[in-house]
């Protein structure tokens, strides 16, 4: 049962584009969501992240939108570099009691120059 | 600041034996995580430790045990190795348990059960 899914498995990008990644989850009792990067060789590192209270969140580069009706989430990175290449994980935690990460497939990003 | 480090960074092990995985926490951090990540996948949560007692747990058999330190370092202990265990074993330290606070992964350690 997988409650977080991210559909596209690779997606590749002209440097100076934006980067668009896709999240849906199913359970309806999430209610935090995170975007984690991961390097080859490294674990993930935090990125950005958004409560459900909120539809938007801006860090940067890096801008994550929350569409609750239709149980989806997305990235944008504007704009990409080459060192945003990388596999991006969404994860959504079920209440704030305890840090359960519930994460989808994964998403590896190429920015080409 | 020391970030999560974790030991071994790779492990060989035959299916039927026991395997001691480690993990150091990130200073100040009292909450530990420790995540299965297989081939093509995302991590998977095995559970979590808050000031040495178990907080959660997701669904791996109890071969998968762990323990925390008072120091807050923690190992991941799993016996009766399988082939389907061969995988990245990910551990995540934050400084509280909620769970709104940031995880901060260690480098993971792999592990071949063959």
């Amino acid at each position: 049962d997988q409650q977080v899914k991210q559909n596209s498995p690779s997606l590749s990008v002209q440097e100076g584009r934006i980067s668009i990644l896709n999240c849906d989850y199913t359970n309806s009792m999430f209610d935090y969501f995170l975007w984690y990067k991961k390097y080859p060789a490294e674990g993930p590192t935090f990125l950005i992240s958004i409560s459900s209270i909120k539809d938007k969140n801006e860090d940067g580069r890096f801008t994550v939108f929350l569409n609750k009706s239709a149980k989806h989430l997305s990235l944008h990175i504007v704009p990409s570099q080459p060192g945003d290449s990388a596999v991006y994980f969404c994860a959504a935690v079920a209440g704030t009691s305890y840090g359960k990460l519930t994460f989808g497939q994964g998403t590896i990003l190429t920015v080409h120059p | 600041e020391t970030g999560v480090t974790q030991s071994p960074t790779h492990l060989i092990k035959t299916r039927g034996q026991q395997v001691t995985l480690r993990c150091s926490s990130q200073s100040g951090h009292n909450t530990v995580s420790w995540y299965q990540q297989a081939l093509g996948q995302g991590p998977q949560f095995i559970f979590q430790y808050y000031r040495e007692e178990e907080n959660g747990r997701g669904n791996f058999p109890p071969r998968f045990s762990g323990l925390q330190f008072p120091n807050y370092s923690s190992e991941l202990n799993v016996n009766a190795l399988e082939l389907d265990d061969s995988a990245l074993y990910l551990c995540a330290s934050s400084p509280a348990l909620g769970g709104t606070d940031t995880q901060y992964f260690g480098p993971g350690t792999r592990l071949t059960v063959l």
